[in-house]
């Protein structure tokens, strides 16, 4: 969607390699959201910003960091990737005061 | 522990017919989000649902939000093959601080000719 990307779009790596993955928007939106997809589960949340250093952990976060040092940019990192970490990998956005919520193309991650 | 369920999670419909997708949730939250996804793709925006009663439609879908039964529907009228898709909806948790969306797993919704 216009005003938000998400790189790469495709990655194979090796377990137990580090993986980043970026989320870049132009919207000037506070809150941020990372989220993973996985057939059988619809979309989990994994961790959330809600201000540039200001982030908290969702509901599958282990195994996972994240940081947010600006306020276009939302960086997810697998510290070391397992093969349980294959996904499809979502950042959304939201502008609060129009109740959307706004995702990404997606990053689809497999770790062999 | 707010979780939300879909039914059903698979749909075959012919083209012309009828359809209505469910979702409950099991907490309070008054605002509901409907998202279409294709194959290899992101998530598509409906319809936000913001209050008891609301009623929105698009072209063939119609979805509504019941808060005090905790159920919204996506009804599907005359159904043709473009809208084969798989629709998911999403309730908002803690709306004053997170405002995290919970999603349900999603329903696979196959329209043959």
């Amino acid at each position: 969607d216009a005003g938000i990307t998400q790189s790469p779009r495709h990655k194979v790596t090796e377990t137990g390699t580090p993986v980043t993955l970026r989320c870049h928007q132009t919207e000037n939106h506070r809150y941020m959201y990372w989220y993973r997809q996985d057939p059988g589960h619809g979309l989990r949340l994994i961790h959330y910003s809600y201000g540039v250093k200001d982030t908290d952990k969702g509901e599958v976060s282990d195994g996972y960091s994240v940081s947010r040092s600006k306020t276009e940019d939302f960086l997810l990192t697998l510290e070391s990737a397992t093969s349980s970490q294959t996904s499809v990998y979502f950042c959304a956005i939201s502008a609060r005061d129009n109740y959307g919520y706004t995702f990404g193309s997606g990053t689809r991650l497999t770790v062999v | 522990e707010l979780k939300v369920e879909q039914n059903p999670l698979f749909l075959s419909m012919q083209e012309g017919k009828n359809y209505t997708i469910y979702c409950n949730y099991s907490t309070t939250s008054d605002r509901l989000y409907w998202y279409r996804q294709d194959p290899g793709k992101s998530l598509e925006s409906l319809f936000v649902l913001l209050s008891n009663g609301a009623v929105k439609q698009e072209g063939r879908l119609m979805a509504s939000l019941d808060t005090k039964a905790r159920l919204s529907t996506l009804h599907i009228t005359a159904a043709v093959h473009d809208l084969s898709a798989t629709y998911f909806c999403a309730v908002v948790v803690d709306w004053g601080s997170q405002g995290n969306l919970i999603f349900g797993k999603g329903t696979k919704l196959s329209v043959k000719p």
